[in-house]
């Protein structure tokens, strides 16, 4: 069976500090990877995915993930965190052949200025 | 439409209750997902549509919980005699394909059970 473990539940930031988010993932064949976020007040959007190829996927508003297979990890990171940032981010994970995305149970990440 | 609609966004029932979501996807899109999302929890996966057909029910938590959807269309959660702990936002999302497409979210229906 699928499952996402993320093991920061509050991480808290202050401007312009780096940001790494770990994500842990337990299943036995191909996956496709998902972070996604969901600002204060709003939907969930997703933040950037892996489906193959380079194991370091850029996304939006300056963030990267990369995928380590051998560590079944897809860490995120932000070099410099913005206030704007502040949210709570899920990992998700996609066997191959299944049907549906797994979540982790997400982090919420608070940057103060 | 341009987004995943999710009606109403806000809902306060009694305990006892019966209450009908609904979901209306991106055209086009084949496959709908329901979420449930408990205050300081993660995502609970509910039930996947492929079509009108439902392929995997395996997260609906009870029998008072079934789910319907009309052909690749609006899709309704229906929640019979709701109990207090059945209060959680409920996520709708759709996709073009099956899961590795990823997801568009709507903005939830936030249950409140009194």
């Amino acid at each position: 069976a699928q499952s996402v473990s993320q093991h920061n539940h509050h991480v808290i930031l202050s401007e312009a500090a780096s940001l790494e988010l770990g994500c842990n993932y337990s299943y036995g064949g191909t996956v496709n990877l998902f972070w996604y976020v969901q600002y204060p007040g709003q939907h969930l959007q997703l933040l950037l995915k892996y489906f193959s190829g380079d194991p370091l996927v850029k996304g939006i508003k300056g963030f990267e993930a990369e995928f380590i297979k051998s560590k079944f990890s897809f860490n995120l990171r932000k070099p410099s965190v913005q206030w704007s940032d502040t949210a709570e981010y899920f990992c998700a994970v996609n066997g191959e052949g299944t049907d549906k995305l797994i979540f982790g149970t997400g982090t919420r990440l608070q940057v103060f200025p | 439409g341009a987004g995943v609609s999710q009606s109403p966004s806000n809902k306060v029932t009694e305990k006892g209750k019966d209450v009908e979501l609904r979901c209306d996807p991106i055209s086009g899109h084949t496959a709908l997902y329901w979420y449930r999302q408990r205050l300081g929890q993660g995502l609970e996966f509910l039930i996947y549509f492929q079509g009108n057909s439902a392929p995997d029910k395996s997260g609906l938590p009870s029998d008072r919980f079934s789910a319907e959807r009309t052909g690749e269309s609006v899709s309704t959660l229906t929640i019979q005699r709701t109990q207090q702990e059945d209060s959680a936002v409920y996520l709708c999302a759709s996709s073009q394909g099956q899961g590795g497409y990823g997801y568009t979210f709507g903005s939830g229906t936030r249950l409140t059970v009194v």
